[in-house]
C-alpha cells in the first residue's frame, strides 16, 4: 500500500472554476503536510503548508484531517497559471513522503 | 542567496559507467534528500540523511550510494548496478526539528546513453 495516494488526475477545468484535491496518507504518526506546486520540468516549489486549524492564502486553502487522514487543497477562482501539478508531502520524523501527484489544466 | 544546489544539470552516461550528481545547501539545515522521478510520476525516496555521517535508505535506495561528509553536501553516486538510471533526481534539505517543509534543488537531468 502506497503511503501518500493522489488522485492522479488530470483535472481540466475552465478559468474561474473551483477545485479540489485530496491526498490520503497511511501513517498516523505523520507529524507535518505540506502541498506542493510542480511546473513540467522543473522543481517543486512550496505552495503552503497545512496547520490542523486549516489554513488560508488567497484563492488557495488547504485542511488537514488526522481522523480520516487525509488533508485537501482546494483552489478557488481558477487561473491559467494555477496550471501545473500538486504534490502532497507527508512529513513523519523527516522522512518526507510524496504523492505521484495530481495534474491539473486550467483552459480560457 | 541560500538555497540548493545541484549540478550538473543536465548528464548523459554511458552504460556500465558509474556518476555522482552533486548537492550543495547553504541553508544550514540538517535533512537532505535525494529522490528520483520519472516521466509523469511522483517522487521517489532514494535516500536521506539527518545529521552528518549517517544516512538511511529510501524506498529504491538499490544501485545507488551517498555520503554525508559535511553537513551542506549530500552527492548522490548512481552505480552501474542501476539498471533504468535515466530519471529527473531532486535533492532537497530541511531543518530536523518542527514543521520542516523541504526545500529543492533544481534537479538533474539523467540520461543513460
Amino acid at each position: 500500500r502506497k503511503e501518500v495516494e493522489q488522485d492522479p488526475g488530470p483535472f481540466n477545468v475552465p478559468e474561474g472554476a473551483t477545485v479540489a484535491f485530496n491526498c490520503t496518507y497511511s501513517n498516523s504518526a505523520s507529524q507535518s503536510f505540506f502541498w506542493y506546486r510542480q511546473d513540467c520540468r522543473k522543481e517543486p516549489k512550496l505552495l503552503m503548508s497545512v496547520y490542523s486549524s486549516g489554513n488560508e492564502d488567497g484563492r488557495f486553502t488547504a485542511q488537514l484531517n488526522r481522523a480520516s487522514q487525509y488533508i485537501s487543497l482546494l483552489i478557488r477562482d481558477s487561473k491559467l497559471s494555477d496550471s501545473a501539478t500538486y504534490l502532497c508531502a507527508v512529513n513523519e520524523d523527516n522522512d518526507m513522503r510524496f504523492g505521484a501527484g495530481t495534474r491539473l489544466t486550467v483552459k480560457p | 542567496d541560500g538555497g540548493i544546489t545541484q549540478s550538473p544539470k543536465y548528464l548523459f552516461r554511458k552504460e556500465g559507467q558509474n556518476v555522482t550528481l552533486s548537492c550543495e545547501q547553504n541553508l544550514n539545515h540538517d535533512a537532505m534528500y535525494w529522490y528520483r522521478q520519472d516521466p509523469g510520476q511522483g517522487l521517489r525516496l532514494i535516500y536521506y540523511s539527518q545529521i552528518v555521517n549517517d544516512f538511511q535508505k529510501g524506498d529504491i535506495a538499490e544501485g545507488y550510494s551517498v555520503s554525508r561528509e559535511k553537513k551542506e553536501s549530500f552527492p548522490l553516486t548512481v552505480t552501474s548496478a542501476q539498471k533504468n538510471p535515466t530519471a529527473f533526481y531532486l535533492c532537497a534539505s530541511s531543518i530536523v526539528q518542527g514543521w520542516t517543509e523541504a526545500f529543492f534543488g533544481q534537479g538533474t537531468r539523467l540520461t543513460v546513453v
